[in-house]
């Protein structure tokens, strides 16, 4: 069974920084695109970032470019996103997900985690 | 940077056929996904490649693709289907992933 749990949000002020990470499970984590998808409180779902199967290859939203930088340890079938100069829209339930083996789609998602910016 | 279109809302009473779209340009070029997401949980992928679907999904789930929109179907609609839906694309051009902005199913 696929599982993907992230963890690592909480409370930061305006300007800090958090890193979140993601543990897989069920599947040979280095043959997949992983990505990280937001939701802000009461908002869709918008695409943040995406590695490839090593992480030799990235790729990330406008909004968070320069920001956030994905990395992934396929020794510890881990994901991660480091979000730098956190600003209060960066606040939003953090997701993780698998992308298909065609890489074009989310097959697997994880519960989340909170990411709130506030001073 | 591409943009995908979806209604807010949609309602169906229960035991019809509820159809929810997603415009965008050129969407003929690309595969088009689909997402539910009840409140509270994780999304769901329904719907991958226009129209086919994954596993587990029900054969009422169902998605078409015509001209300038995409449309997922959910035929004989029950009160758990009621849920938010996400149409999805992947953006060659940009290397982004694009969502539109979500509509919520209301069961009449």
């Amino acid at each position: 069974e696929v599982q993907l749990v992230e963890s690592g949000g909480g409370l930061v002020q305006p300007g800090g920084s958090l890193r979140l990470s993601c543990v897989a499970s069920g599947f040979t984590f280095s043959d997949y695109w992983m990505h990280w998808v937001r939701q802000a409180p009461g908002k869709g779902l918008v695409w943040v970032s995406r590695s490839n199967y090593d992480g030799s290859s990235t790729s990330y939203a406008d909004s968070v470019k320069g920001r956030f930088i994905i990395s992934r340890d396929n020794a510890k079938n881990t994901l991660h996103l480091q979000m730098n100069s956190l600003r209060v829209e960066d606040t939003a339930v953090y997701y993780c997900a698998r992308g298909s083996v065609r890489t074009v789609f989310f097959e697997y998602w994880g519960q989340g985690t909170l990411v709130t910016v506030t001073s | 940077s591409y943009v995908l279109t979806q209604p807010p809302s949609v309602s169906v009473a229960p035991g019809q056929t509820a159809r929810i779209t997603c415009g965008g340009n050129n969407i003929g070029s690309k595969g088009v996904h689909w997402y539910q997401q009840k409140p509270g949980q994780a999304p769901v992928l329904v719907v991958y490649d226009d129209s086919d679907r994954p596993s587990g999904i029900p054969e009422r789930f169902s998605g078409s693709k015509s001209g300038s929109a995409a449309t997922l179907s959910i035929s004989r609609v029950e009160a758990g289907d009621e849920a938010d839906y996400y149409c999805q694309v992947w953006d060659g051009s940009s290397d982004h992933w694009v969502f539109g902005g979500g509509t919520r199913l209301t069961v009449l």
